[in-house]
């Protein structure tokens, strides 16, 4: 039982380049969510997705794209990358969208230069 | 919008004493949820509070809900050097325009001197 699987782990881009991440999760859950972490500002949601076929932005979605391939698959595109996009990136799902806890994947460590 | 705030951002403690971390948000919530994060790790679940007043315990960890649901606490007793980590609190919006949005506070960061 994996849980969350996120890739890739580490990625290097140059401002400009786009990428995806992917992310998947294998406990039949609804929910679906993509953040970042930043130093001293916690976990900002960039896009979510409530159920299969639905996404919906969070706080900080411009320069973001998702797509809800599956029940399992929730992928974070960015089509531009910018210097700002330095962070750590983390999927999340859980069986509800409302107060449900939360479990992450491992976090994808992005570095735009 | 909702805010959470979490202070103090860092606390550094020697093994042994106990660590307290204080959660408030701007707006009244449904629930709280507490999550650590190891160093270069990814946050996990500790517990989710959903009463008012409500207190809860695991082991050396007590989590306190407070009366008016806008506020919480994460204690520890006699921390170990295990407890080194990050320590983010989550709160549910109840209602207007906070209703159904999780919020992360900015996490305290604990680190133990053996």
């Amino acid at each position: 039982n994996a849980g969350v699987t996120q890739t890739p782990k580490f990625q290097v881009l140059k401002t400009g380049q786009s990428m995806t991440l992917q992310c998947a999760q294998d406990m039949n859950h609804n929910s679906m969510y993509w953040y970042r972490q930043d130093p001293g500002m916690g976990l900002r949601l960039i896009y979510y997705s409530a159920s299969e076929g639905t996404t919906d932005k969070g706080e900080v979605p411009n320069g973001y794209n998702v797509s809800r391939l599956n029940k399992r698959e929730f992928s974070l595109r960015l089509e531009s990358a910018a210097p700002s996009q330095t962070s750590v990136y983390f999927c999340a799902s859980s069986e509800a969208l409302l107060g449900d806890r939360k479990y992450f994947g491992a976090g994808t460590r992005l570095s735009v230069l | 919008g909702q805010q959470v705030m979490q202070i103090p951002q860092y606390q550094h403690v020697q093994e042994g004493e106990d660590f307290t971390t204080y959660c408030n948000s701007s707006t009244t919530l449904s629930n709280i949820q507490w999550y650590k994060q190891r160093p270069g790790g990814h946050p996990v679940f500790l517990i989710q509070l959903v009463k008012s007043g409500e207190v809860k315990k695991q082991k050396r960890l007590t989590f306190q809900f407070g009366e008016a649901k806008k506020n919480s606490s994460l204690h520890i007793t006699a921390t170990q050097t295990t407890d080194v980590g990050t320590y983010f609190c989550a709160g549910l919006g109840a209602g207007g325009t906070s209703y159904g949005k999780l919020t992360f506070g900015q996490g305290t960061i604990l680190t133990v001197h053996p």
